[in-house]
């Protein structure tokens, strides 16, 4: 099953105003990513935030991260039409001995976020 | 604009057929990756190619045959594929793993397959 879990589903707003979108998973992490996929093409990265973060800003975006509850928020504020996209947490687990598990990264389901102007 | 150049863009092949989709990277990144995606669902890992060697296979059927015959190129031959095979299939690069994260993977725009 999927390491990243995320809600909503799918997220509709006007324009200007602020998206929420977060992830839950389900085992140790090394690190918790943010990417964006408009439809039918290639994924860019956003924002990585580490295990030892609480919070990561980049722009109009804030990353959360509560490793105890095992979750993440993703927060777009001042939204625009051309953030409409699919957006995918995806989650680098901790390997053996808490080292690295060599960039396999397990994607969550994703939210689609509708931007209206 | 992606730096990880996918080809082709669009393929349709037949179950008989034999053919590849190629991925190319010239960012000096050691790591490079298959995924595959399916409609309204996340990518899925396929395959790692870490220093030119395969490192992960993800118990990815034999039909679908990786290669990396240098460190900026990245195949992945397909041989009588099944219709539930069409999907998007994305390739990514990265750094390889100096401490215990790889950090951000590049991706490509994909190769959307149709299997008929």
């Amino acid at each position: 099953s999927q390491q990243g879990e995320e809600d909503p589903q799918a997220l509709s707003i006007q324009e200007g105003e602020n998206a929420t979108m977060n992830c839950s998973y389900k085992t140790s992490i090394n690190n918790l990513q943010w990417y964006r996929q408009n439809s039918g093409r290639g994924l860019v990265h956003l924002i990585l935030i580490r295990s030892n973060e609480r919070e990561k800003h980049s722009g109009r975006l804030r990353v959360t991260l509560d490793t105890s509850k095992k979750s993440s928020s993703l927060l777009i504020t001042a939204s625009r039409a051309a953030d409409t996209a699919s957006y995918f947490c995806a989650t680098e687990a901790r390997g053996n001995a808490g080292g690295t598990s060599y960039g396999k990264l397990t994607f969550g389901q994703g939210t689609i976020l509708t931007v209206h102007p | 604009d992606t730096e990880v150049t996918q080809t082709p863009k669009h393929l349709v092949m037949g179950m008989t057929n034999k053919k590849s989709l190629k991925c190319e990277q010239h960012m000096g990144h050691r790591a490079m990756y298959w995924y595959k995606q399916k409609a309204k669902k996340p990518p899925e890992l396929m395959f790692v190619y870490s220093y030119e060697k395969l490192s992960i296979n993800e118990s990815v059927p034999s039909r679908f045959s990786p290669e990396c015959p240098n460190s900026s190129l990245l195949n992945l031959h397909l041989h009588a594929l099944q219709p539930e095979d069409s999907a998007l299939y994305l390739c990514a690069s990265s750094h390889w793993p100096q401490g215990a994260d790889t950090g951000e993977l590049f991706f490509g725009e994909g190769s959307r397959l149709t299997v008929l």
